[in-house]
């Protein structure tokens, strides 16, 4: 059974820290992984998605990292805004030979001090 | 077509209702999910379509939960004799289907925060 466990649950910085979520999974064969921000009583905005040949992805102010081997996924964020506070939820699709289920992190939130 | 829909986005019931939430996926996509979040939980499955056919149901899945997507467009989640412990963001999410099948994101909607008195 695949477990995502996400490290540290929450995760207060002033504004301009740079600053990296952790993410960890049990089950390696996986084919992707994605990241998800949420803001309080909203749903789920894609971050980044990384395919599991990949290892990192980058988007903007955001780079996500994926090794397979260790079931281990980072995603950094540079230069962090007020504007950033949220949670971030990592998921991966549940064991090898289904990718239409995801196993989500219980997340780690996040506040940038102004 | 700007993402996934869903309606309502609060519904507030008494114990004992049945209700009836509904999601409009991206319009190409023929993959469909639930899911339900909890507070300070990451979303768990619920069900997922591909089309119109009910391929995979999570054991959470009780039998007073029931999920359609007729024509392989809209879906529909409804909850019968709700409990307080329903109470619960529940989540949908869309993928293309398109070979090949593993290498897609998930999109999901805006959520239904459902409260049962």
């Amino acid at each position: 059974k695949q477990e995502v466990t996400q490290i540290p649950a929450a995760l207060s910085v002033p504004e301009g820290e740079n600053l990296v979520l952790n993410c960890s999974f049990t089950d390696s064969a996986i084919y992707n992984l994605q990241w998800f921000r949420q803001d309080p009583g909203k749903g789920l905005t894609s971050l980044l998605l990384i395919q599991s040949s990949q290892r990192e992805q980058t988007s903007g102010r955001l780079n996500a990292s994926l090794d397979k081997s260790s079931g281990r996924s980072t995603l950094y964020i540079a230069a962090s805004q007020p504007g950033d506070s949220a949670t971030y939820l990592c998921a991966v699709p549940i064991s090898s030979g289904s990718a239409r289920q995801l196993t989500f992190g219980s997340g780690t939130q996040l506040t940038v001090l102004p | 077509d700007t993402g996934v829909s869903q309606d309502p986005r609060h519904k507030i019931t008494k114990r004992g209702q049945n209700v009836t939430f509904r999601c409009d996926p991206i319009s190409e996509h023929n993959r469909l999910y639930w899911y339900r979040q909890t507070l300070g939980q990451g979303p768990e499955f619920l069900t997922y379509f591909q089309n119109e056919a009910q391929l995979e149901k999570s054991r959470l899945l009780s039998d007073r939960f029931s999920a359609e997507r007729p024509k392989g467009s809209f879906s529909t989640l409804e909850i019968q004799r709700t409990e307080q412990g329903d109470s619960a963001m529940y989540l949908c999410a869309s993928s293309p289907g398109d070979r090949p099948p593993f290498g897609y994101g998930y999109t999901f909607g805006s959520g239904t925060r459902l409260t049962v008195v």
